[in-house]
């Protein structure tokens, strides 16, 4: 089992509606989670970090961690064609000799 | 603030011959350092990372080597590059394990 697993996608979603990315993982994972978001041919951005349960709103975004469920989502709220990318979800795991584990990304894509 | 600059953008190599990639970092110190490689269409493979001068740990057995001369460079090395090394090579800074990660813009390897 993969320690952070993401929907590959694609989805699609119409401009001004709410994008839901779904990320969960394994309970060998630690407790911060970040999500990033990659344009096509760039490197990944950081877009949000949560660190404890429930919301975390920034702008259009919002990032909700349910550690009982062991996910962490991210909401993204009047979509626009600007963010259409691929989003990564990631988690630090316990113990100081690991290191930052990705999700292998959701593609979203806005249609206009 | 920190900077993160990576060079070249683009590099395009002959089969068998050597590969150097450069990473530094402005406005930390002691930062933990990262290479991955993202194939075209997939996730981040995490290469190598370094939590300080001179100390490496590979995560995958490669080809590349890497080396950390100076507490803010991070440099990517392989002595014969292979059809196989194609690909996105992303330099990453954090001030921690438990924190986010932060990319450099990438290089993009082609190997004719």
């Amino acid at each position: 089992q993969k320690e952070v697993e993401q929907n590959s996608g694609p989805l699609s979603v119409p401009e001004g509606a709410i994008a839901s990315l779904n990320c969960t993982y394994s309970d060998r994972v630690s407790q911060s989670f970040f999500w990033y978001r990659q344009y096509s041919g760039k490197s990944p951005e950081l877009i949000m970090s949560i660190y404890s349960n429930g919301d975390k709103e920034d702008g259009r975004f919002t990032a909700q961690l349910n550690k009982a469920s062991q996910y962490v989502s991210l909401l993204i709220r009047d979509s626009q064609p600007s963010d259409s990318a691929t989003y990564l979800c990631a988690a630090t795991p316990s113990g100081s000799a690991r290191q930052l584990t990705f999700g292998s990304g959701t593609q979203l894509t806005v249609l206009p | 603030s920190q900077t993160i600059h990576q060079w070249p953008a683009t590099l395009v190599q002959p089969v068998g011959s050597p590969l150097s990639l450069e990473c530094t970092v402005e406005g930390t110190s002691n930062p933990n350092l990262y290479w991955y490689r993202q194939a075209a269409g997939r996730g981040l493979q995490l290469l190598f990372y370094s939590v300080g001068i001179g100390q490496i740990s590979s995560e995958v057995p490669q080809n590349l080597s890497a080396s950390r001369p100076q507490d803010r460079q991070f440099i990517l090395s392989s002595k014969k590059l292979l059809l196989s090394d194609s690909g996105f090579y992303l330099c990453a800074w954090s001030t921690a394990n438990d924190q986010p990660q932060h990319f450099g813009d990438g290089t993009r390897l082609s190997i004719l």
